[in-house]
């Protein structure tokens, strides 16, 4: 299983709807990175997280370190806002630090 | 005026072959990574770099070496080129360290080993 876990894999939504994608992570962090790549492949950073909540538009973040979750919502959604969103930690075993990703979130929505 | 800049776009070569990848960065970050995206689409950390010291290297090829002739640039060389090496590369940079500053990522580089 990997460490950094995230749901739902697709989401198909009408445009409009509120879009909510989850990050669950198995180990501890010092932060949490969203990231939004495009259909064309280009890449994105949307938020950097260590505590609490980020707002930018239409998009809000918002991590829970004791119950090791994150959450990216994205509001009053748009057909541009289809990407594939990835969550990414940096976590800490002992003195090491690694990077893991998650699987990313295929998000489409429909007009 | 591109802030992260990789060339080329795409690359195609023969098994064996030996190719590099450049990447530049005007945007004055002191920190830069190289990503592999394989065919899942599962992204990857390679090398991450900063003033010029290398300080995280996962479990990467000794076949792949990361150059860094100056703050502005992290170029990717790869030996022996293998047909698992297929993917894309994406080259990013930040102002501090992963866990101080968000990324910026180039276009990619599309590498195909045939």
């Amino acid at each position: 299983k990997n460490e950094v876990e995230q749901s739902p894999q697709n989401l198909t939504a009408q445009e409009g709807e509120f879009i909510t994608i989850n990050c669950s992570y198995s180990v501890g962090i010092s932060a949490l990175h969203w990231l939004q790549q495009h259909p064309g492949g280009g890449i994105v950073s949307l938020f950097m997280l260590s505590s609490g909540k980020k707002k930018h538009g239409r998009l809000i973040a918002t991590i829970n370190i004791q119950e090791k979750h994150s959450s990216l919502h994205i509001t009053a959604s748009h057909p541009r806002d289809s990407a594939v969103y990835i969550c990414a930690v940096r976590s800490r075993y002992g003195g090491a630090q690694k990077l893991v990703f998650g699987q990313g979130t295929r998000l489409t929505i429909n007009p | 005026d591109t802030a992260v800049s990789q060339t080329p776009k795409y690359l195609v070569t023969q098994m064996g072959n030996d190719k590099s990848i450049k990447c530049e960065q005007n945007l004055g970050h002191d920190t830069m990574y190289w990503y592999k995206q394989d065919s899942k689409k599962f992204l990857k950390i390679m090398f991450s770099y900063n003033n010029k010291e290398l300080i995280i290297n996962e479990t990467v090829p000794n076949r792949f070496s990361p150059k860094s002739p100056d703050k502005a640039h992290l170029n990717l060389h790869i030996n022996s080129l293998e047909l698992g090496d297929s993917a894309v590369y994406f080259c990013a940079s930040s102002q501090g360290d992963w866990d101080r500053s968000e990324q910026f990522f180039g276009p990619g580089t599309r590498l195909t080993v045939l």
